[in-house]
């Protein structure tokens, strides 16, 4: 299985600064439809998974554009540009181009 | 607006069987395939497994932990996707989510599956 590794694992931050999460891929996760599948999900405390970003940098609908993602083959990140108290909660990056799925251990990011 | 809504987790025995079901709307349950989520104690994310639409044979892939002892449905007519799990192990406990879409665009508010002893 691909092995996805995130890093930090905890993320202080302060409201209005940016804010950064690694991820990285034990494979390349370009698939063989030309896609990158690989999102973003962000999990509120007391809340289910929302997805953020998907295919590494398209946003999800209702996404604050804030939030953005980038990278490509093995290593992707999240950006937040200014921290609001809402993006608190853990951020998990997840891949779809191998089966079967699987998923970053996630970073804590708290004010 | 897309929803999706679990329902039948609860406490089993080791061994036991549970039913879970995804009741979803807001989107057209049939063109897309569906996938169930697990959320281990700790945190963690897993997958469990997904279900190709009716007219590519409704077929499933499951992970190597489930196969075997899960089955995932769907019932387009009602909108609703299954999970059978027979032979529960103390290591499936968590929050099953189902999601929609190739990529698991929507999640739902999950459903908690115990097994204990």
């Amino acid at each position: 299985d691909v092995v996805m590794t995130q890093s930090p694992l905890s993320l202080p931050v302060t409201l209005g600064q940016p804010a950064s999460i690694s991820c990285r891929s034990s494979r390349g996760l370009v698939h063989s439809d030309g896609n990158t599948y690989l999102s973003w999900i962000h999990q509120r405390p007391g809340q289910s998974p929302r997805r953020l970003i998907y295919q590494a940098s398209k946003w999800d609908s209702g996404v604050p554009d804030r939030f953005s993602g980038s990278g490509s083959g093995t290593d992707f990140t999240l950006k937040i540009s200014r921290v609001e108290a809402e993006d608190v909660g853990i951020y998990f990056c997840m891949q779809n181009t191998h089966w079967p799925p699987t998923f970053g251990g996630g970073t804590k990011v708290e004010i | 607006e897309v929803q999706l809504v679990e329902s039948g987790g609860g406490l089993v025995e080791p061994g036991g069987s549970l039913k879970l079901s995804c009741a979803a709307s807001g989107f057209t349950f049939s063109n897309v395939w569906m996938n169930w989520v697990r959320q281990v104690p700790g945190g963690g994310l897993e997958w469990v497994g997904r279900i190709r639409k009716t007219n590519q044979g409704a077929t499933a892939d499951y992970v190597a932990p489930v196969k075997g002892r899960f089955t995932i449905s769907r019932d387009d007519s009602t909108d609703t996707l299954y999970l059978q799990m027979n032979g529960l192990k103390v290591e499936d406990t968590g929050v099953y989510y189902c999601t929609n879409n190739y990529d698991a665009d929507y999640w739902g508010q999950g459903t908690l599956v115990s097994v204990s002893s």
